[in-house]
């Protein structure tokens, strides 16, 4: 079974440009995940989409930050403006059912960011 | 809010010795509990969790944690290191707002 996919692997930008980021999910998972990973912290969730739909985007920096699900398999997240503090790693991840309980979450391998 | 605090930002044993890596959480209720490990350059993957049932929970590589309600526990130990198990460590809680709360990570250095 194939894991979760994403792209670049690698980014490197000036600040107030914008950038994008793919994920494509394992199949048949129903929920999508985008956390955002600071050096030496935990991951932080950004944004859940349940099939195509918005769970909770309570931490998505919205002014600049932009995520969409399409046909509730790929998924985009984009930054435009970035700014230096956006430098981090940005982790995909994905899950079965609904989200909830124990149910478990299956990360990508991430995309590292930097921000000059 | 759930939060989650790992004790030790850092820790180093030596090849064969006891791995013991240290996790309280904050909750109201009984949580779920998670394990996930970080390799250079990846994403994370899942060690073990904690949901219902046996509060001593096997994951993979040989680790193993115990749910301590009363102390708000979920540590993780391993009896014998390997150079392997050299990582980031990240212990997280899913409860409530249906989210799940990472703590900071413990990085793991194995000495040989």
């Amino acid at each position: 079974e194939a894991g979760v996919a994403q792209s670049p692997r690698y980014k490197i930008i000036e600040k107030r440009q914008s950038v994008a980021f793919w994920c494509n999910p394992i199949s048949g998972h129903a929920t999508l995940y985008w956390y955002q990973q600071i050096l030496g912290q935990g991951p932080k969730l950004l944004i859940q989409f349940q099939n195509n739909g918005v769970v909770d985007d309570s931490q998505l920096p919205k002014d600049r930050f932009s995520a969409e699900r399409l046909k509730g398999v790929d998924s985009t997240l984009k930054i435009q403006p970035a700014k230096l503090e956006d430098s981090a790693v940005y982790l995909c991840a994905s899950s079965f059912l609904r989200g909830r309980g124990g149910e478990t979450q299956y990360f990508g391998p991430g995309t590292r960011l930097l921000v000059l | 809010a759930q939060s989650v605090t790992q004790l030790g930002s850092h820790v180093s044993v030596s090849e064969g010795a006891l791995v013991l890596l240290r996790c309280n959480y904050s909750s109201s209720v009984p949580p779920y509990l998670f394990w996930y490990v970080q390799y250079p350059n990846q994403g994370l993957q899942l060690l073990l969790k904690y949901t219902t049932g046996a509060t001593l929970v096997k994951g993979i590589n040989g680790f193993e944690a115990e749910f301590k309600k009363s102390e708000t526990s979920f540590h993780l130990t391993k009896p014998s290191a390997h150079m392997s198990d050299a990582a980031e460590y990240f212990c997280a809680v899913f409860q409530g707002a249906q989210k799940l709360v990472f703590g900071q990570g413990t990085r793991l250095t194995i000495n040989p």
